[in-house]
């Protein structure tokens, strides 16, 4: 059963912390992203990677970076945590290219609640 | 850029057939997919359109226009369990980028 998987389901941090969302995969997938969900505004993408190494910045990158040293693993860094990025956050994998294979699947998120 | 549009909310009867469109701008496109998630769940793929016409999975299907830059998805025979969000998205060489999704409630 493929999976991708996020180290937390529900995270509460203090204004001003440093956090690390950390998502894995089991599919061998070159691409992943990170996605932020709120009501009334679907899902908005932060930054996505193709490859080890490789970032790119996406909608709101903003307040953000990531990390991709290993091909599996794809982390999310909140420099200095905001009560404005209380959110849920959702790591997903796909193939690259075109067509069918390109299906994204998504790790179960993290609820982050910043206080 | 690209920028996906669909209804917010959409109610409708259980038994009934309902139909969510989208309708798109891209810079380029290959296709057109459907999520769908459930309350507290993950986004799960559902569909995708390649090429122009009807894709039908079971009580599912995904209509794409490309000279309209259009889709939808509809779904047959609603059962409460059909309740949920679901969202348009165009994958391919560019990051994978969804609508603001459309709530979709069954109602007895």
């Amino acid at each position: 059963d493929v999976k991708v998987t996020q180290s937390s389901r529900y995270l509460v941090k203090r204004t001003g912390e440093k956090v690390f969302l950390e998502c894995v995969q089991d599919m061998d997938h070159e691409n992943m992203f990170w996605y932020r969900q709120d009501p009334g505004l679907g899902l908005r993408l932060i930054y996505f990677s193709y490859d080890v190494k490789m970032k790119e910045k996406g909608d709101i990158p903003e307040g953000y970076s990531v990390s991709r040293e290993k091909k599996e693993r794809f982390s999310l860094i909140l420099e200095s945590a905001s009560t404005n990025q209380t959110s849920m956050y959702l790591c997903a994998s796909s193939r690259p290219g075109q067509g069918r294979n390109t299906e994204a699947f998504f790790g179960q998120g993290t609820r982050l609640t910043v206080v | 850029g690209q920028s996906l549009e669909q209804p917010s909310e959409v109610t409708a009867v259980e038994g009934a057939i309902v139909q969510i469109n989208c309708t798109y701008q891209t810079s380029g496109f290959y296709g057109l997919s459907w999520y769908q998630q459930h309350d507290g769940g993950a986004p799960t793929f559902l569909s995708y359109n390649g090429l122009d016409g009807l894709e039908e999975t079971g009580r599912f299907s995904s209509f794409l226009s490309r000279s309209d830059s259009y889709g939808y998805l509809l779904l047959q025979e609603l059962q409460m369990k059909d309740s949920a969000s679901y969202f348009c998205a165009v994958p391919g060489n560019t990051p994978l980028v969804f609508g603001k999704g459309t709530r979709l409630s069954v109602i007895a």
